[in-house]
């Protein structure tokens, strides 16, 4: 257990709906990244915010966004959903600003139907 | 190399076997090297992150070495187990944030007993 949880483990929706995804950091940790796995895809780097404010970006698609609250825990929007977005969404957190171990939480699995 | 490249994508091995795997990255504009460990129905787990040229980092049975000028890192793994048996992932922290990481796709390693 690395101490990063996410909520829901898995999601089922139609096309056009939009859902958010939640991340807790561990105790401590102040950077939340997001990637997303596809199927045929390795891991992406879609976002990262260090203590509340955005700190890199990645190929992240302008439907999808995110945000980091003053609990440090992040939420990952994604909107008008399309099939191609059913993936599996990590959320990772790291004590510094991106040098350290990032620790991954378990995942939720999104399938747009 | 403009992406993270790892070879071999699988590898078989008998138990007891050492073995290694090679993550070749762009080696400008670099800031570290991460290792994870991803089994199945798990989330990856940090191995190693290495930054300086020549860094040897070893936990247990496993070691890796870094050389940033030449842009690849080898993973050693010695007397290979069947709990060894995940996807071993790089990722390369670069460009203009610390914390973007770039993942390779990933080398699966199976120990047969």
């Amino acid at each position: 257990d690395s101490g990063v949880t996410q909520t829901p483990k898995h999601l089922i929706t139609a096309t056009g709906q939009r859902v958010t995804l939640r991340c807790s950091p561990r105790s401590g940790d102040l950077s939340v990244y997001w990637y997303q796995q596809s199927l045929d895809q390795g891991l992406q780097f879609l976002i990262q915010y260090y203590n509340g404010e955005e700190r890199a970006k990645g190929n992240i698609l302008e439907r999808f966004s995110a945000q980091q609250f003053p609990d440090l825990h992040s939420e990952l929007n994604l909107s008008s959903l399309e099939l191609g977005d059913s993936a599996l969404y990590f959320c990772a957190s790291s004590v510094e600003q991106g040098m350290g171990e990032q620790y991954f939480g378990p995942g939720t699995r999104l399938t747009v139907t | 190399i403009l992406n993270v490249e790892q070879s071999p994508q699988s590898l078989h091995v008998q138990e007891g076997d050492s073995t290694n795997f090679t993550c070749s990255f762009p080696s400008s504009n670099f800031y570290a090297l991460h290792w994870y460990r991803w089994e199945t129905a798990k989330s990856p787990e940090a191995l190693f992150v290495m930054t300086l040229n020549g860094d040897e980092k070893k936990k247990g049975r496993i070691s890796a070495t870094l050389n940033t000028k030449e842009g690849y890192s080898y993973l050693y793994i010695k007397g290979s187990q069947p709990e060894d048996s995940a996807t071993y992932l790089c990722a390369s922290a670069g460009g203009t944030s610390y914390g973007k990481l770039t993942f390779g796709q990933g080398t699966i390693l199976t120990v047969h007993p």
